[in-house]
């Protein structure tokens, strides 16, 4: 089945400590994104893609790292300067307006991934 | 800049009762989309429904409604005669389409936790 597979579903980060999320997808979508989630709150963007080898700052990228080397993956990580880094994180795909303009298609999202600090 | 409202942070309702979130959004855009989305408490995000700006029809899939009003800004949902498996938390979100520069971005809403109970 064409979906997005994120790991783990369950992460710890020790202090100090880079953490790597991974983001899968076998749609052929263009766009990636990755966003996080606290508690009792919506979706802030962290990074986002548009195309390989290229990606964009979101609202909140402090703190964080992407690359974009493969069509099919995204990966985050979560650095040492992300001092509040327990969230759940959640990675998304889509066609992008530059393949089907003005469409803004809906974004498929992942299970999504709960990070935590030890 | 866009923003999206959702006012109603939980709504606890009983079984086969109706129920309706809501959802105020800005934009200076005069194109755009707007998408609903539910998160049931395994994590991922579900796509439910997307409406461009043009298209102010009510739109009604099963028990689910949506009330789209240019005038009001609001892009109200509806469930009528909830079940227990309404039971999630419920995602509104905006996506510009001439400030975007075909990036697809989605900007949500605080999101409402729908309770039902039996």
């Amino acid at each position: 089945d064409g979906g997005i597979t994120q790991s783990p579903k369950y992460l710890f980060r020790k202090e100090g400590q880079n953490v790597t999320l991974s983001c899968e997808q076998n749609l052929n979508h263009d766009a990636m994104y990755w966003y996080r989630q606290d508690p009792g709150q919506g979706l802030r963007l962290i990074y986002y893609s548009q195309i390989v080898n290229d990606f964009q700052k979101g609202d909140i990228a402090e703190g964080y790292s992407v690359s974009r080397e493969k069509k099919e993956s995204f990966p985050l990580t979560v650095t040492s300067a992300q001092k509040n880094p327990t969230a759940f994180y959640l990675c998304a795909s889509s066609i992008t307006g530059s393949t089907a303009p003005l469409s803004n298609q809906p974004q498929h999202f992942g299970d999504g991934t709960r990070l935590s600090i030890l | 800049a866009q923003k999206v409202t959702q006012a109603q942070t939980e709504i606890s309702v009983v079984e086969k009762e109706d129920v309706t979130l809501d959802c105020v959004y800005e934009t200076r855009d005069t194109t755009y989309y707007l998408f609903w989305y539910k998160q049931p408490p395994s994590g991922e995000l579900v796509f439910l429904i997307r409406r461009n700006s043009f298209d102010e029809q009510n739109e009604i899939s099963g028990r689910y409604s949506w009330n789209f009003q240019k005038s009001t800004s609001s892009f109200n949902f509806t469930i009528t005669a909830s079940q227990v498996v309404d039971s999630a938390v419920y995602f509104c979100a905006l996506s510009e389409v001439e400030s975007d520069n075909a990036g697809n971005m989605l900007t949500f809403g605080g999101g409402t936790r729908l309770m039902v109970k039996p």
